[in-house]
């Protein structure tokens, strides 16, 4: 199915242990977006990524590593997990232009023990 | 650099009433606004935009937005609310360098009665 995903869905891991989550999108979209939700904090970016092999820090960056080798994939990683680090996270993409609005994933919960 | 505020945190309509979610921004120039709908367990939904021109936009499942620059605002109304839209909802504006980003207000959380 076209669209955006995210996996893995759920995912509980230990403080200290590095975690990967994946976002792949199949519209070939030149931007791409991590999110996390907290409560009380709506949503707040991480990082984002203008085309392959661009990336760039937004409000909420210390402890996460994104790179984007291919348009289709935006991997974010913890690089040591820690318990701060517990959320839900979403992946997003858009088309390049001042109009085009942001299609989000599902989320992925993460629980960081 | 541009916020956004929701007020409400929860909001409780019954089931056939009208609704009006309120957002208030702030912005240096022309604000790019969104609103988003996040059901229980899913990803956001885009509701509706607006970039210039009619200040009365109208977006999906019945949902309409009004911008008022004077009030820096951008409420989100429909006149008759469903139990299907009980969901968190999310304000948004772009950002003052390139659009290409977004500030999200913290989100209310629409219940609806029966």
């Amino acid at each position: 199915d076209a669209g955006i995903t995210q996996s893995p869905r759920y995912k509980i891991t230990e403080t200290g242990r590095q975690v990967t989550l994946m976002c792949h999108q199949t519209w070939s979209h030149s931007y791409m977006f991590w999110y996390r939700q907290d409560l009380g904090h709506g949503l707040r970016l991480i990082y984002y990524s203008a085309a392959a092999d661009i990336t760039d820090k937004g409000e909420v960056p210390d402890g996460y590593v994104v790179s984007r080798s291919k348009t289709e994939n935006f991997p974010l990683t913890l690089e040591s997990a820690t318990r701060s680090q517990t959320s839900v996270y979403f992946c997003a993409s858009k088309l390049a232009g001042d109009y085009n609005e942001q299609f989000f994933g599902p989320g992925t919960r993460l629980t960081v023990l | 650099a541009q916020s956004v505020t929701q007020p409400d945190i929860h909001i409780t309509v019954s089931e056939g009433a009208s609704l009006e979610l309120r957002c208030n921004y702030s912005y240096g120039a022309t604000p790019y606004l969104f609103w988003y709908v996040q059901s229980p367990g899913q990803g956001l939904q885009l509701l509706l935009k607006y970039f210039s021109g009619d200040t009365l936009v109208q977006g999906i499942k019945g949902f309409e937005a009004e911008f008022k620059r004077s009030q820096s605002s951008f409420n989100l109304r429909k006149p008759s609310v469903h139990w299907s839209d009980a969901a968190e909802y999310f304000c948004a504006v772009a950002s003052n360098s390139g659009y290409s980003t977004l500030t999200f207000g913290k989100g209310t959380m629409l219940l609806v009665s029966p």
